[in-house]
């Protein structure tokens, strides 16, 4: 069975950093693109970033490019988001989410349950 | 970027009733479109993918259909756990991937 446990949210002030955390397992992590994907207080979901499999190809939104830096450690089964310089529109629900193969299909077949960030001063 | 517009934002609905909710794409997004459920405080799920094929261990009771710019996901018979919001997605032009905004399945 799929598992995505994230972990790493919490509260922060504006301007700072914060790094969350979704450990994979039940399937070979190492060959599956793994996305991160928000839901703001009242909003819909907003695709953040993606990581493929094997390629080491990375993807970013325009409203987190430059700030967020997604990073992978296949030997620990673990995909990480790096947060910098963070803004109170950032405040969310963080997911990470499976994609269904090596490369990015942005088909999202397994989520996580989420990790609350909140950037408040 | 491709901008997905749903309505109705709110559906109010009996179990047992039909629900179709729509999807509409900005510019043809093919066949390159998802439906996820989602539930308070819970992991969404994926439903549908390229328009209209069940992702593993969803009841035929789920059905997508649609191609280029118009989009449905029907309901056939609404079973009490299927009151839920629902998100539409494109992978057809991205980055970025994008969600609509969603339609609220709500019990009547």
């Amino acid at each position: 069975e799929v598992q995505l446990l994230e972990s790493g949210g919490g509260l922060v002030q504006p301007g700072g950093s914060l790094r969350l955390s979704c450990a994979a397992s039940g399937f070979t992590f190492s060959t599956y693109s793994m996305s991160w994907v928000r839901q703001a207080p009242g909003k819909g979901l907003e695709w953040v970033s993606a990581f493929s499999g094997s390629g080491g190809s990375t993807y970013y939104a325009d409203s987190v490019k430059g700030r967020f830096t997604v990073s992978r450690d296949n030997s620990k089964n673990t995909l990480y988001l790096q947060m910098n310089s963070l803004r109170a529109e950032d405040t969310a629900i963080y997911y990470c989410a499976k994609d269904t193969g090596n490369i990015v299909a942005a088909i999202f077949d397994s989520w996580g349950q989420g990790t609350l960030v909140t950037v408040s001063s | 970027e491709i901008v997905l517009t749903q309505s109705p934002a709110t559906l109010s609905l009996s179990p047992g009733e039909r629900a179709t909710l729509s999807c509409r794409a900005s510019q043809s997004v093919n066949r390159f479109l998802a439906w996820y459920q989602h539930k308070p405080g819970q992991a969404p799920r994926l439903l549908i993918y390229d328009a209209s094929n069940r992702a593993t261990g969803i009841p035929a009771r789920f059905s997508g259909s649609g191609s280029g710019t118009d989009f449905t996901l029907t309901i056939s018979s609404l079973e009490p756990e299927d009151f839920a919001v629902y998100y539409c997605q494109q992978r057809s032009n991205w980055p970025p991937v994008t969600f609509g905004g969603g339609t609220k399945v709500e019990i009547k």
